[in-house]
């Protein structure tokens, strides 16, 4: 079974507005992250929420996490075209920090 | 903050040649390094997980034979496709974990794209 599936797989806006994401994963996790990947591009990671945290800010973004729901979500506020991007959560499989599996993604693209 | 490199970038080779990839850390040293491969349009998925010194730890489904990853040293990782084939054309991905302050943070190389005719 497939860990990190996100929603939605496509997400058109306008600029200023807020943008959501949601990812769920099937089994316990020790932190969940957000990617960032620009089209051909490598990725950025944004941000990282442990296990023990509900909430999380940074700067614009803002992440949730509910293992009960096994569930996460990251809020993009006042989004600008800049944004536009594909945007993936990703959980540490194991003990290995490195080894990740990551959701299908969510291409977000902000109209000017 | 660190980086990761990757070359090439793009590379078209013709089927049944052989082509290798390098992931190199430039600031920092990595024992571990992972390879990835994504699809267009697609998630990434873990290849396998290169070790210093050591043999690469491939996921299942991935073959070794097919994909010879060798970490000779703290900041070099290569992957070499063998016997390229078209379905072997995908976008790869490497990363390599940083520990500098203490905290072991992922950085990820820009990518290559691969095209087997």
């Amino acid at each position: 079974s497939q860990q990190g599936e996100e929603d939605p797989q496509a997400l058109s806006i306008q600029e200023g507005e807020n943008a959501t994401m949601n990812c769920s994963y099937k089994t316990s996790i020790n932190n969940l992250q957000w990617y960032r990947q620009n089209s051909g591009r490598g990725l950025v990671h944004l941000i990282l929420i442990r296990s023990n945290e509900r909430e999380k800010h940074s700067g614009r973004l803002r992440v949730t996490l509910d293992t009960s729901k096994k569930s996460s979500s990251l809020l993009i506020t006042a989004s600008r075209a800049a944004d536009t991007a594909s945007y993936f959560c990703a959980t540490v499989r194991g003990t290995s920090y490195g080894k990740l599996t990551f959701g299908q993604g969510t291409i977000l693209t902000v109209h000017p | 903050g660190a980086v990761v490199s990757q070359h090439p970038s793009r590379v078209i080779c013709k089927s049944g040649t052989s082509v290798k990839i390098e992931c190199r850390s430039l600031d920092f040293q990595a024992t571990t390094m992972f390879w990835y491969r994504q699809f267009p349009k697609k998630s990434l998925m873990l290849m396998a997980t290169s070790n210093e010194g050591s043999k690469a730890t491939y996921e299942q489904g991935v073959e070794k034979d097919k994909f010879l990853i060798n970490h000779a040293s703290l900041t070099l990782s290569t992957l070499t496709v063998t016997s390229a084939h078209p379905e072997d054309s995908s976008f790869y991905i490497c990363s390599a974990t940083s520990t500098l302050a203490g905290q072991e943070t992922q950085y990820f190389g820009p990518g290559t794209r691969l095209l087997v005719l």
